[in-house]
């Protein structure tokens, strides 16, 4: 299948520990955020997103958390399990999400010590 | 309600020839953008349709051009192949309305030049 993975930053975790991934994004102007799960052989998966207007969101067992000041995302996953490891990337919109296109970070890869 | 599907998966083409990928967006969506994403890297944005014209485009030369029919699919084309033009190909699709929120991505045509 893809390895996505090639010469990206990796996080190793042990299965039932929490991750955080991190992500500086590039524009100022953006006010809108995904991350995307991507395994091998399959494209971007959405996972949550957020608003400029807000500063943090929890789904099922993520939260993302925005800084604007210091343009920075984390992604924190709880208890994290084997079916997590992937390559993990933020992505932003300056649109608010309703046009344009999505400037994607460099990516993280996710592996889970069973 | 289908996903996107592309086709092919895999792609061996030669430097200098010309090649065409396509992308079944998924049933609703009437938007289609294409993303380049080389290996250890985030997509990056090619263009995008909508109404079967271009409605975006990101920093690829002419080369890369494309197509949208009335059924809403999509083909890229890229002439004159390079080397670095290898790259895991994506198609998302997404409602107008919804804009990059409603992005769903394909498992993309792995393209490799020789």
């Amino acid at each position: 299948g893809e390895n996505v993975g090639l010469h990206l930053p990796t996080l190793s975790v042990q299965e039932g520990d929490n991750s955080i991934i991190n992500c500086a994004y590039s524009n100022s102007a953006s006010d809108y955020f995904i991350w995307y799960k991507q395994e091998s052989g399959k494209g971007p998966q959405f996972i949550i997103d957020i608003r400029s207007n807000m500063d943090k969101r929890q789904g099922q067992r993520v939260t993302v958390l925005l800084n604007k000041t210091v343009k920075h995302l984390s992604l924190q996953i709880a208890a994290t399990q084997p079916g997590d490891s992937a390559v993990y990337f933020c992505a932003e919109n300056p649109y608010g999400g309703s046009q344009g296109n999505l400037i994607f970070g460099k990516g993280t890869k996710l592996s889970v010590k069973p | 309600e289908t996903g996107v599907t592309q086709s092919p998966t895999h792609l061996i083409k030669t430097r200098g020839q010309q090649v065409t990928l396509r992308c079944s967006s998924q049933s609703g969506h009437n938007t289609v953008s294409w993303y380049q994403q080389a290996l250890g890297q985030g997509p990056q944005f090619i263009f995008q349709y909508y109404r079967e014209e271009e409605n975006g485009r990101g920093n690829f030369p002419p080369r890369f051009s494309g197509l949208q029919f009335p059924n809403y699919s999509s083909e890229l084309n890229v002439n004159a192949l390079e080397l670095d033009d290898s790259a895991l190909y994506l198609c998302a699709s997404s409602w107008t309305a919804a804009g990059v929120e409603g992005y769903t991505f394909g498992s993309g045509t792995r393209l490799t030049v020789v």
